[in-house]
């Protein structure tokens, strides 16, 4: 079955660079058509996609946050990893990763991980 | 403020039917048939419950189904029960301009 777990720091200070993994099992991420995404989730607050990486390596940011952030994969190690940089206090959030099914205009996640809570606080 | 307007709450009692709307533009909801909702349990991360505005991913009760009018997608749980208290929250594509989804900004079910 697909699981993802996210992995990263809990307390990152402001403007410092934030750094999370995403590490899945039960599909490969070189599979035609799949994608792994990331998510975040102030505390109360709703959700809100940050960024998507395709089996081709192709890339899909958030147009507000595309300044800061990246996401990359390693195929290999089953692993995506987001960063972003300049962190401040209002990017306080529980961080998901999730699985984008292969298909023809799949705009949806399937499988989501646990998600991490990263504060931002000096 | 979200991309897709949802009310905050919404509350039946158990047996009963009730209806979420997620209002977009045609944009986002009116201009393509992928609305998707998820369900989030306190503390928990988010379930997918219907996808591409009608479908239910295996193992979804077919108590919940999904629909969309224009701008406006709903979903519907019907025979309410307590463990359908939770969070919901739409989804949708928003063209390929500013590739991506939006997310409403979710509805609190609540189980009298």
């Amino acid at each position: 079955q697909i699981t993802l777990k996210e992995s990263g720091p809990t307390l990152v200070k402001p403007t410092q660079t934030l750094t999370l993994t995403c590490t899945f099992s039960g599909f490969s991420l070189s599979t035609s058509g799949v994608g792994v995404g990331w998510i975040r989730q102030p505390p109360g607050k709703a959700l809100e996609w940050l960024a998507l990486i395709y089996w081709d390596d192709d890339k899909r940011y958030t147009p507000s946050l595309k300044n800061r952030l990246t996401i990359t994969k390693d195929t290999s190690k089953n692993q995506v990893v987001l960063t972003m940089t300049n962190m401040d206090p209002v990017d306080t959030a529980t961080y998901y990763c999730a699985h984008r099914k292969s298909g023809v205009s799949v705009y949806y996640f399937d499988f989501w991980g646990q998600g991490t809570l990263v504060t931002v606080s000096s | 403020q979200s991309a897709l307007t949802q009310p905050p709450s919404a509350s039946g009692s158990p047996g009963q039917s009730v209806t979420i709307s997620c209002t977009g533009t045609s944009s986002d909801v009116g201009g393509y048939n992928s609305v998707s909702w998820y369900q989030q349990h306190p503390g928990k991360a988010p379930k997918l419950m219907i996808y591409e505005v009608r479908q239910r991913p295996s193992g979804v009760p077919d108590r919940f189904s999904g629909s969309k009018s224009g701008n406006t997608a709903s979903l519907t749980v019907s025979g309410l029960q307590a463990e359908d208290e939770a969070d919901y929250y739409c989804s949708s594509y928003a063209g390929s301009k500013k590739w991506g989804v939006v997310f409403g900004g979710g509805t609190k079910l609540t189980v009298l």
